[in-house]
């Protein structure tokens, strides 16, 4: 079965730290990439998308990931984060499938910034 | 884009008892999606709703306990029946605008099962 992986569960850094969140999926076919955020108490939010072209994609509030086909990867980064991006990330995929496409979620990255 | 709102936005129930759901979309769409997102999981798809046909459900998911309605293409139920504690979650509306770039999430349901 076709899946999400992310690495990190939880995450603790400190303001003006890096953040990496690797994200991995299991599909040899054609997918589009997406990164979500869901601040405490609000609803999903699209981060970034990937569907073709460059495969370094800059998305809202100053993140971006890249897709590295080779190693089905696309990992969200910002190089340096703010109190404010304390939030739980997830990474998703939508698999182009015959039978019908959907879009599938990684298990999520509970991020906390402490300031 | 599209903006989507759900109600209730939350709502305590008894066991046993059922609860619709509703999704409003403020355009049209072809796709409609309900997730669940259990406490501290991460979104599972229940269903695939297509105006004039029946709803397609996940491995895991049976009508008879998530029946969806689509009478439209700007709406959709989701009922929760013979509700339990473990069907306490956030219930999700997404949809899809017809090129698979981007999927729009409501702000969910959280519903909590005595």
């Amino acid at each position: 079965a076709q899946s999400v992986s992310q690495h990190n569960h939880h995450v603790i850094l400190s303001e003006a730290a890096s953040l990496e969140l690797g994200c991995n999926y299991s599909y040899g076919g054609t997918v589009n990439l997406f990164w979500y955020v869901q601040y405490p108490g609000q609803h999903l939010q699209l981060l970034l998308k990937y569907f073709s072209g460059d495969p370094l994609v800059k998305g809202i509030k100053g993140f971006e990931a890249e897709f590295i086909k080779s190693k089905f990867s696309f990992n969200l980064r910002k190089p340096s984060v703010q109190w404010s991006d304390t939030a739980e990330y997830f990474c998703a995929v939508i698999i182009f499938k015959a039978a019908g496409n959907k879009l599938t979620f990684g298990g999520g990255t509970r991020v906390l910034v402490k300031p | 884009s599209a903006v989507i709102s759900q109600k209730p936005s939350r709502d305590i129930c008894q066991r046993g008892t059922s609860l619709t759901i509703q999704c409003q979309v403020d355009s049209q769409v072809t796709m409609m999606f309900w997730y669940r997102q259990q406490p501290g999981q991460s979104l599972t798809l229940i269903a695939t709703a297509n105006q004039g046909s029946e709803a397609t459900y996940e491995s895991g998911f049976v009508i008879d306990k998530f029946p969806i309605s689509r009478p439209n293409l700007t709406f959709s139920t989701l009922t929760v029946s013979n509700m339990s504690p473990e069907d306490s979650s956030i219930y999700l509306c997404s949809v899809e605008q017809g090129n698979w770039e981007t999927q729009y999430f409501g702000p969910g349901t959280r519903l909590l099962v005595l």
